[in-house]
C-alpha cells in the first residue's frame, strides 16, 4: 500500500530564512506528487506537482521541491519565507491515474519574527 | 469563475443523529471528491464520485455515503453520529478524475462539524 510520511509536525523557523519541509513516500509504482497549502481556515489550494521530467519542480509563492527516486522524497523548500507563508502544507501521491490521492498529515510551518 | 462552495460552513450535532453536507463544485467540473480533516489522522480520503457514479472510495464505514446529481453538485451524508466524526469535511473539484496527471483539484473552505 502506497504511504506519505511528513517527519515533521511543525517546523519553527524566522522571517527571511530558508525552509524545507520533508516528505517520503513509499509505493511500488510510478507515482505523481504533489504539495498543497491551507491556510487558517481555509481549504487546500496546489502549491506544485511532479508528474514527470525534470525533478525539480517551481510552484506558486517561491516554493520548489525536487523530486529524488532513489530516497523516494519529494522535499518543498523556499529560499526566504514570509510571514504570510504561515500555514499547514500537505505533501500527497497517487500511485496511478485510476486510484485516489493520499495525503500525508501536514507540517505547520510557524514563521518567527 | 465561482470556487468550489460547501454548505453549511458550521454544524453542531448530537450522538446518533445524521447530518447531510453539500457541495457545490466549479462550473464545468464533473469529478468531486470528499475528504475528512482531523489533527489526529490529517486528511482522509472519503470518495469521489465522477458524472454521478462513485468512482473511488476510502476506508471509512457504511455509515458514511454520498451522492453526485447530474449538475456535478454532490452530497455527503453521515448516519447515526459518533463523537470521533467531530472534523473539518472537506470536498474537492476537478474537470476529470482527480488522480489523472494533468487534473488538479481545487478545494472548497470546508465544514467544520462538531459531534456533542
Amino acid at each position: 500500500a502506497q504511504s506519505v510520511t511528513q517527519l515533521d509536525s511543525q517546523v519553527p523557523v524566522f522571517e527571511e530564512a530558508p525552509v524545507e519541509l520533508r516528505c517520503n513516500y513509499s509505493s511500488s509504482v510510478s507515482v505523481y506528487l504533489f504539495w498543497y497549502v491551507q491556510y487558517p481556515n481555509q481549504g487546500l489550494q496546489l502549491l506544485l506537482k511532479y508528474l514527470s521530467g525534470s525533478t525539480l519542480v517551481k510552484g506558486i509563492n517561491g516554493f520548489e521541491a525536487e523530486f529524488n527516486k532513489s530516497q523516494t522524497s519529494f522535499h518543498l523548500r523556499k529560499p526566504s519565507v514570509h510571514i504570510s507563508d504561515t500555514a499547514e502544507y500537505f505533501c500527497a501521491v497517487t500511485p496511478n491515474r485510476d486510484d485516489k490521492i493520499i495525503f500525508g498529515k501536514g507540517t505547520r510551518l510557524h514563521i518567527l519574527p | 469563475k465561482a470556487g468550489v462552495t460547501q454548505t453549511p460552513r458550521y454544524l453542531i450535532k448530537t450522538r446518533g443523529q445524521q447530518v447531510t453536507l453539500s457541495c457545490s463544485p466549479i462550473s464545468g467540473h464533473r469529478s468531486v471528491s470528499w475528504y475528512q480533516q482531523t489533527p489526529g489522522q490529517g486528511l482522509q480520503f472519503l470518495f469521489e464520485y465522477f458524472s454521478e457514479t462513485q468512482r473511488n472510495k476510502g476506508n471509512f464505514p457504511g455509515r458514511f455515503s454520498g451522492r453526485q446529481f447530474s449538475n456535478s453538485r454532490s452530497e455527503m451524508n453521515v448516519s447515526t453520529l459518533e463523537l470521533g466524526d467531530s472534523a473539518l469535511y472537506l470536498c474537492a473539484s476537478s474537470h476529470g478524475l482527480a488522480a489523472l496527471p494533468r487534473e488538479t483539484q481545487y478545494f472548497g473552505p470546508g465544514t467544520r462539524l462538531l459531534v456533542l
